[in-house]
């Protein structure tokens, strides 16, 4: 069964250092998200992608956030000067209209 | 208001049980909505989606009221392995949005 992979699966960065977090969306889903989780807290909505450009983003996702999907197949989102609020679990996502499917995510601690 | 509220749970029942969790959306232009299961410390994973006309797959059923801008999921026989977190979620299109708002889920724990 196809499905979303993430890298890597856990990630530790001193604060203030870029991290870019990695996913390979399945082949043939046309639409591109990432979500966040902190710990204990809900699922947030960070920056979905279509047709090879940005089709909405949330208030998190400022000028602190990228993302790229460089070679048609990875989806890449990069956190530059990293904060210790950006602690959570990051989950990539994939779909063709009828739900998303999520990777298995990438915790990352800043410390 | 937030666009998707639930009850936070827990809701503990015994093995065998049905148990009924319900959703509100506060967005009446949501036009798709799903449910999703969450393990602890794992990806959320794809339940079901939700139709005005009701689905059920096995001892899962799900329904929307869109007048009373409502959804429910209903769990037959509930099992051991049906303990994890349900997420209600409203999906595109949403007024032209190209998200899925996730509810802040409500906890199932079954109890042997």
């Amino acid at each position: 069964e196809p499905e979303v992979t993430q890298t890597p699966s856990h990630q530790v960065t001193q604060m203030g250092q870029e991290v870019i977090l990695r996913c390979v969306p399945i082949s043939n889903h046309l639409y591109f998200y990432w979500y966040r989780q902190i710990l204990g807290q809900k699922v947030e909505f960070l920056v979905s992608f279509y047709n090879n450009e940005i089709s909405e983003k949330s208030e998190i996702f400022d000028d602190q956030f990228s993302v790229e999907r460089p070679d048609g197949s990875n989806f890449t989102l990069k956190i530059r000067s990293t904060k210790l609020e950006d602690s959570a679990m990051y989950f990539c996502a994939s779909g063709q209209g009828i739900g998303a499917f999520f990777g298995q995510g990438t915790r990352l601690t800043v410390v | 208001r937030k666009e998707v509220e639930q009850d936070p749970g827990p809701f503990n029942v015994p093995e065998g049980a049905t148990v009924a969790f319900n959703c509100t959306y506060s967005n009446s232009a949501s036009q798709s909505f799903f449910w999703y299961r969450q393990d602890c410390r794992k990806e959320p994973k794809l339940l079901m989606s939700v139709y005005s006309s009701g689905n059920e797959d096995g001892r899962f059923t799900a329904q929307l009221n869109r007048a009373s801008q409502y959804i429910s999921l209903l769990i037959r026989d509930s099992k051991l392995s049906d303990s994890a977190t349900y997420l209600c979620v409203g999906g595109p299109p949403t007024s032209g949005t190209y998200k899925y708002i996730f509810g802040t889920g409500t906890r199932l724990k079954v109890l042997a």
